[in-house]
């Protein structure tokens, strides 16, 4: 089935440490963006990619890192110096570049910093 | 920064009865789009709206959209228990519309 993958759906971190979270699309799709959820609000616009090697900060950038080498892969970056990382994540991907079309989503990883 | 704002943030309704959820945003769209989230899940796409439409059905839903008062709405009708969610909106900014901007989502409790 086409669609978005999204791992770990859990992840634990200790404060200091970096993780990565992984984004794979299989749908053909040029465009892939990171959004933030924190309990109760929307969604914040972390990174965004328009098309391979090249790639867009967002509203939230600081803290975060990504990389794009691959039209299927997005990976995500939580960096120690991002100061309050417990969240939702949520990697989603559009057709074409442009918010002209609709974004699938990834069931999304939550990440908990202990 | 959030675009758009969502009203009610919590609803509660008895399943058959309708629920309608409004969006008001800030600046000139491109387009608007509706997306549910199951908790703890991620978004599913409902439907989009152009700035040039004024209302688009879409099944059970129905929504309308005002660009003179920067506002859109969403209709469900004969609401279902499975429809027990949260529904955000999003808009694309006619200057530089490459992303999408969400609101702060309006949470729909429907009571069988």
């Amino acid at each position: 089935d086409g669609g978005i993958t999204q791992s770990p759906k859990y992840l634990f971190r200790k404060e200091g440490q970096n993780v990565t979270l992984s984004c794979e699309q299989n749908l053909n799709h040029d465009a892939m963006y990171w959004y933030r959820q924190d309990p109760g609000q929307g969604l914040r616009l972390i990174y965004y990619s328009q098309i391979v090697n090249d790639f867009q900060k967002g509203d939230i950038a600081e803290g975060y890192s990504v990389s794009r080498e691959k039209k299927e892969s997005f990976p995500l970056t939580v960096t120690s110096a991002q100061k309050n990382p417990t969240a939702f994540y949520l990697c989603a991907s559009s057709m074409r570049s442009g918010a002209t079309g609709e974004l699938f989503f990834g069931e999304g990883s939550r990440l908990t910093v202990l | 920064s959030q675009q758009g704002e969502e009203d009610p943030q919590a609803l509660s309704i008895q399943e058959g009865e309708n629920a309608t959820m409004n969006c008001s945003y800030k600046t000139s769209i491109n387009n608007l789009q509706w997306y549910r989230q199951n908790s703890g899940r991620g978004l599913v796409h409902l439907i989009l709206i152009r700035s040039n439409e004024r209302e688009k059905h879409s099944g059970r839903l129905r929504v309308t959209l005002d660009t003179s008062k920067k506002s859109s709405s969403l209709l469900i009708t004969a609401s279902r228990a499975a429809d027990t969610a949260s529904y955000f909106c999003a808009t694309a900014s006619n200057f530089g519309n490459e992303k999408l901007t969400f609101g702060t989502g309006t949470r729909l409790t429907i009571i069988p």
